[in-house]
């Protein structure tokens, strides 16, 4: 599975737009690009995930760039709720394993009231 | 739906001890994982079973055991606890998404400290 490449960190400010960038440069192309979340002493959950074209969900948008070696996870109103580890998961569902994730370090966002 | 769950929740061994971590689903779903999570670093696969019957290493799995009881059930066992087996140990299930996507549910984690 190809690697993502995502900042330590992130801040932002309660309901304001956080956009949380991924690099995966050696992206193949068949890899779907998966965005989990964790938030404290919780397990991962599943946020969004694409291909090709930007998605919207009730949780999220995924901006994914034309030539997919990036692609920007966006909360559009950030609650303190969100203040979590942000995981960019690349995964081809045809490359067998059977569905295995390979988490990195992720970024971290902070929520300040 | 309780989802996910795990127990125990958190556990203290002494180095050699033997443990099994126990994990269910009611989501009927077909796939299991087993990671593991260690302070400040993200999500390590241990085993996974992609169905009822079968089961395959993933990263780490020296040190462990899994069955794969029945759909709902997968256990981890750790036959001679190490002080490097300290983790936060997560299981999850999966479900397809769309198309070969698949979505992963995790549940709570055990918290274990083998001194």
């Amino acid at each position: 599975d190809a690697k993502t490449t995502q900042p330590n960190s992130m801040e932002s400010n309660e309901e304001e737009p956080v956009h949380l960038p991924c690099n995966h440069s050696t992206i193949s192309g068949t890899d779907y690009i998966h965005w989990y979340r964790q938030l404290p002493s919780q397990g991962p959950e599943y946020v969004i995930h694409g291909l090709t074209s930007n998605v919207n969900n009730r949780m999220a948008s995924l901006a994914i760039a034309e030539d997919r070696k990036s692609s920007t996870l966006i909360l559009h109103r950030a609650t303190l709720r969100d203040a979590a580890v942000y995981y960019c998961i690349l995964r081809d569902p045809l490359s067998g394993g059977y569905n295995k994730l390979i988490f990195g370090a992720g970024t971290r966002l902070a929520v300040h009231p | 739906n309780a989802g996910v769950t795990q127990t125990p929740k958190f556990q203290v061994l002494k180095t050699g001890q033997s443990m099994t971590l126990q994990c269910a689903q009611d989501m009927n779903h077909n796939s299991m994982y087993w990671y593991r999570q260690d302070p400040g670093m993200g999500l390590r696969l241990i085993y996974y079973s992609a169905s009822e019957g079968t089961t395959d290493k993933g990263e780490v799995p020296n040190g462990y055991n899994v069955s794969r009881l029945n759909k709902r059930e997968f256990s981890l066992r750790l036959e001679s606890a190490a002080p490097s087996q300290t983790s936060v140990y997560f299981c999850a299930s999966s479900q397809r998404v769309s198309g070969q996507v698949y979505e992963q549910y995790f549940g709570p984690g055990t918290r274990l400290t083998v001194t």
